[in-house]
């Protein structure tokens, strides 16, 4: 238990719908993170929000709509995905970005996301 | 951009101590080193984060040496439940985060 909870853990959803992944931290963090693995692939690096604010965005295709109301919370909107979106979609969090002392990140368990 | 290279695989038996090596040749003055540690299915989970010299904690040890273009991880007397995948990061001290690049990892398979 790392204090990053995700939710759904498995996601199956047809190219048409739209649907939300959850996380949530309950360690005070200030940063959070969205991350994909692709089947035997390294982690992305997908959206990065420091004290809600977008800090990071690595060309991520507008099907993907992050969103984060505060320093706790943390929601990635999905529509009109394609296959190749088939992932693990993993978030974390740490309480200063990486590099400044404590900016060590916790992960959450991630969401296996299915496209059909 | 700092870039990182790490032995795609590794195995080992119980009880001995691995050695997992990373290069980072463009590393820059600013730049730390990280190793994470995932197991299938699972998110990474932090191991040890050093800048220069050695570092040790309770799980394992980081040794850097003086021109910092590589880094060694090293896990003591594994177990069959140190089996996982094991990143190094170089990432940058100012927080930017456009670094945070995760490699292919080293597949550490311990047999008994």
């Amino acid at each position: 238990e790392t204090g990053v909870t995700q939710t759904p853990r498995h996601l199956v959803m047809g190219m048409t719908n739209k649907k939300s992944l959850k996380c949530e931290q309950h360690l005070g963090h200030n940063a959070m993170y969205w991350y994909k693995q692709s089947a035997k692939k390294p982690l992305e690096l997908m959206f990065v929000y420091n004290f809600k604010e977008q800090t990071e965005n690595n060309s991520v295709p507008s099907r993907f709509s992050p969103e984060c109301p505060n320093s706790s919370h943390l929601f990635l909107h999905l529509h009109t995905l394609q296959p190749e979106d088939s992932a693990l979609y993993l978030c974390a969090s740490s309480q200063e970005m990486p590099g400044q002392g404590r900016g060590e990140q916790f992960f959450g368990p991630g969401t296996r996301l299915t496209v059909l | 951009l700092a870039k990182t290279t790490q032995p795609i695989s590794m195995d080992s038996y119980e009880g001995q101590e691995v050695n997992i090596t990373c290069s980072h040749n463009n590393i820059a003055t600013n730049d730390y080193i990280t190793w994470y540690q995932q197991f299938p299915s699972q998110g990474p989970r932090f191991i040890i984060q050093g800048y220069k010299t050695k570092v040790t904690n309770e799980v394992a040890s980081l040794f850097i040496p003086a021109d910092r273009k590589s880094s060694t991880l090293s896990l003591p007397r594994v177990s069959l439940s140190d089996t996982a995948v094991y990143y190094c990061l170089v990432g940058d001290r100012a927080g930017n985060t456009g670094k945070l690049i995760f490699g292919q990892g080293t597949t550490l398979q311990v047999k008994p």
